[in-house]
């Protein structure tokens, strides 16, 4: 069966710091992968999505970067951290061929202070 | 572009009493539709799923949803709710590709004892 692991579960970083979020899928592969930000009592905001390496695609511009440096390994980064940035952050995947469902993995809180 | 819109915010409901969280959406062909929970600090976890076929569609934990057209609208119900059931819970509906699912704003579940 198919797995996504998320690190951290939260994370704490001082405004002006770097930011580097992992998401990895196991089970599958070739898998569409993709970034979202909750904010606090919000919706699910859809920063970056991947259909394979290499290939990002970014829907808000924004501080925040994605990268895809393996097939099942998606990274979410930023230079330097604004307070705006502060939320919850969900990976998630969804089969390259077939059904739109997509699978979501336990999420990162970040807290820019 | 599709859009999604779930009318309450909020809704609270006692233990044991049955469940309607409304869902209306905007798309010009037939959608693919979802609906998520969502606990506390957690990932999005699928409970059901529309493509064709039959309007009534039964998805994890005792919920059904059901699609009509004419409506645009994809409600999703519980005959008897459980205190566990307290959660947000997103619709969404997908257009033709991967990469363009869109979310509502989500509706809190309260349930009272």
């Amino acid at each position: 069966s198919q797995t996504i692991h998320q690190w951290p579960a939260t994370l704490v970083q001082p405004v002006g710091s770097p930011l580097s979020l992992e998401c990895t899928v196991e089970g599958t592969s070739n898998p569409n992968l993709y970034w979202y930000r909750q904010a606090a009592g919000r919706g699910l905001q859809l920063l970056f999505y991947s259909v394979g390496i290499g290939q990002i695609s970014s829907e808000v511009p924004q501080n925040l970067s994605a990268s895809r440096p393996q097939d099942r390994q998606f990274i979410l980064s930023s230079k330097k951290l604004l307070l705006s940035d502060s939320g919850f952050y969900l990976c998630a995947w969804s089969t390259r061929r077939g059904r739109y469902e997509q699978y979501f993995g336990p999420g990162t809180r970040l807290t820019v202070t | 572009a599709q859009s999604v819109t779930q009318p309450d915010i909020h809704i609270t409901v006692s233990e044991g009493a049955s469940l309607e969280l409304r869902c209306n959406y905007s798309y010009g062909a037939t959608p693919y539709l979802f609906w998520y929970v969502q606990s506390p600090g957690q990932g999005l976890q699928l409970l059901l799923k529309y493509f064709s076929g039959d309007t009534l569609v039964q998805g994890i934990k005792g919920f059904e949803a059901e699609f009509k057209r004419s409506q645009s609208s994809f409600n999703l119900r519980k005959p008897s709710v459980h205190w566990s059931d307290a959660a947000e819970y997103f619709c969404a509906v997908g257009a033709g590709n991967n990469n363009d699912m869109r979310f509502g704003a989500g509706t809190r579940l309260t349930v009272k004892p």
